[in-house]
């Protein structure tokens, strides 16, 4: 079963514009983490952000955790096309080893 | 360091053969899970290994699906009697254990389409 859900399922926007994507989820987690994935390829480990923390950056990418909420946003500024893909949070609740329960994604798709 | 990886990375098969498919993870990794990502969703956990250990093994899909991972190294996922709904993207993920913030490093994947 999936934990989280991504919101919207799909984005388009134009380059240089800024990409916001949501994802819910149901049970206490020990982190959050986000992944990317080119159409049908492995996924790419973007960032995690882990229970205590609020919000976390790296490069164009910005992450927001609200545990009270259970929800989590990834912010990516000034999109490239190259940004073009599916975008996927992931939830450790520590069951299962540190075993990660994924959302369905956002389709995000950046015209050059 | 090569990062993970996964053999093959299609297979079509004939339903009712069986197929195996192998992961070779980052070679400090001690961690090693599997996933199903079927079209248009997100990963599924499916089992995993500390070690040679498998710790888990409960959400394996059926008694059809078996994983080994012998000498702590290499892992496979052997899956018997195929059907057509068994066809997806199968994808091995690679960690070093760390409390609260173990980042999983993932393969390209196996394709299966089963026909």
């Amino acid at each position: 079963s999936q934990q989280g859900e991504e919101d919207p399922q799909a984005l388009s926007i134009q380059e240089g514009e800024n990409a916001t994507m949501n994802c819910s989820y149901k049970t206490s987690i020990n982190n959050l983490q986000w992944y990317r994935q080119n159409s049908g390829r492995g996924l790419v480990h973007l960032i995690l952000i882990r229970s205590n923390e609020r919000e976390k950056h790296s490069g164009r990418l910005r992450v927001t955790l609200d545990t009270s909420k259970k929800s989590s946003s990834l912010l990516i500024t000034a999109s490239r096309a190259a940004d073009t893909a599916s975008y996927f949070c992931a939830t450790d609740d520590g069951n299962a080893g540190n075993m990660l329960t994924f959302g369905g994604g956002t389709r995000l798709m950046v015209k050059p | 360091d090569t990062g993970v990886s996964q053999n093959p990375r299609h297979k079509i098969t004939k339903r009712g053969q069986n197929v195996t498919f192998r992961c070779d993870p980052i070679s400090e990794h001690n961690r090693l899970y599997w996933y199903r990502q079927t079209l248009g969703q997100g990963p599924e956990f499916l089992t995993y290994f500390q070690n040679e250990a498998q710790l888990e093994k409960s959400r394996l899909l059926s008694d059809r699906f078996s994983a080994e991972r012998p000498k702590g190294s290499f892992s496979t996922l052997e899956i018997q009697r195929t059907e057509q709904g068994d066809s997806a993207m199968y994808l091995c993920a690679s960690s070093t254990y760390e409390t609260y913030q173990e980042t999983q490093y993932f393969g390209p994947g196996t394709r299966l389409l089963v026909l």
